[in-house]
């Protein structure tokens, strides 16, 4: 069984500010983790995976994210938040099936 | 091209009516899926079908049915409408776990709204 838990439901920097947003895992088998995007009324949007490859990926839009099996923990970071990247992002977890696990989600604000 | 698509983008009806939602892929994948997203913003796997197979079937009320007419199609059918189903529908696709390809593509959402 696989779960997803996302620390904060908002988080809020200012513009050019480091972001960090939370997820930890917990899973039974070797987990793929993924982070994705949701701008307002719109679909999700794949920001990047981890599939046992090289646990720092790197994703679009300037996001990344390191996956660490000690803490069971895969957070998401960007160097510098611009005020484009304000969204919902949702860590997700699979593994024993293809279906996603998702987390409850986090908000980011961007203040400028 | 869009590459996960869904129609309606907006659906409003009452309470008993029975509607349903259109999903399509043009990414070649076998696997598509239904996800449903509360006021919560909660997403939650309701089905899964591979290449026109159902494999996931997370515990859906009966009122609720997937139709996969080909493996690029997957449709929802939802009868006798509660208003506990308003939500955000999403559809996704995958190449699907056999092929070791996990993520997920998801087209833009249904907003059904039971009034």
């Amino acid at each position: 069984a696989q779960s997803v838990t996302q620390l904060g439901s908002h988080v809020s920097v200012s513009e050019g500010a480091l972001v960090l947003l939370r997820c930890n895992y917990s899973s039974s088998v070797p987990p793929y983790l993924f982070w994705y995007v949701q701008y307002p009324n719109q679909g999700l949007q794949l920001l990047l995976k981890y599939t046992s490859a090289a646990t720092l990926v790197k994703g679009i839009n300037g996001f990344e994210a390191e996956f660490k099996k000690s803490e069971t923990s895969f957070h998401l970071t960007k160097p510098s938040a611009h005020m484009s990247d304000a969204a919902e992002y949702f860590c997700a977890v699979s593994g024993d099936t293809d279906k996603l696990i998702f987390g409850t989600g986090t908000r980011l604000q961007v203040f400028p | 091209d869009t590459a996960v698509s869904q129609t309606p983008k907006y659906l409003v009806t009452q309470m008993g009516n029975d509607k349903s939602i259109k999903c399509e892929q043009n990414l070649g994948h076998d696997t598509m899926y239904w996800y449903k997203q509360d006021s919560k913003k909660f997403l939650k796997i309701m089905f899964s079908y591979n290449n026109k197979e159902l494999i996931i079937n997370e515990t859906v009320p009966n009122r609720f049915s997937p139709k996969s007419p080909d493996k690029a199609h997957l449709n929802l059918h939802i009868n006798s409408l509660e208003l506990g189903d308003s939500a955000v529908y999403f559809c996704a696709s995958s190449q699907g776990v056999y092929s070791g390809s996990y993520e997920q593509y998801f087209g833009p959402g249904t907003r059904l709204t039971v009034t």
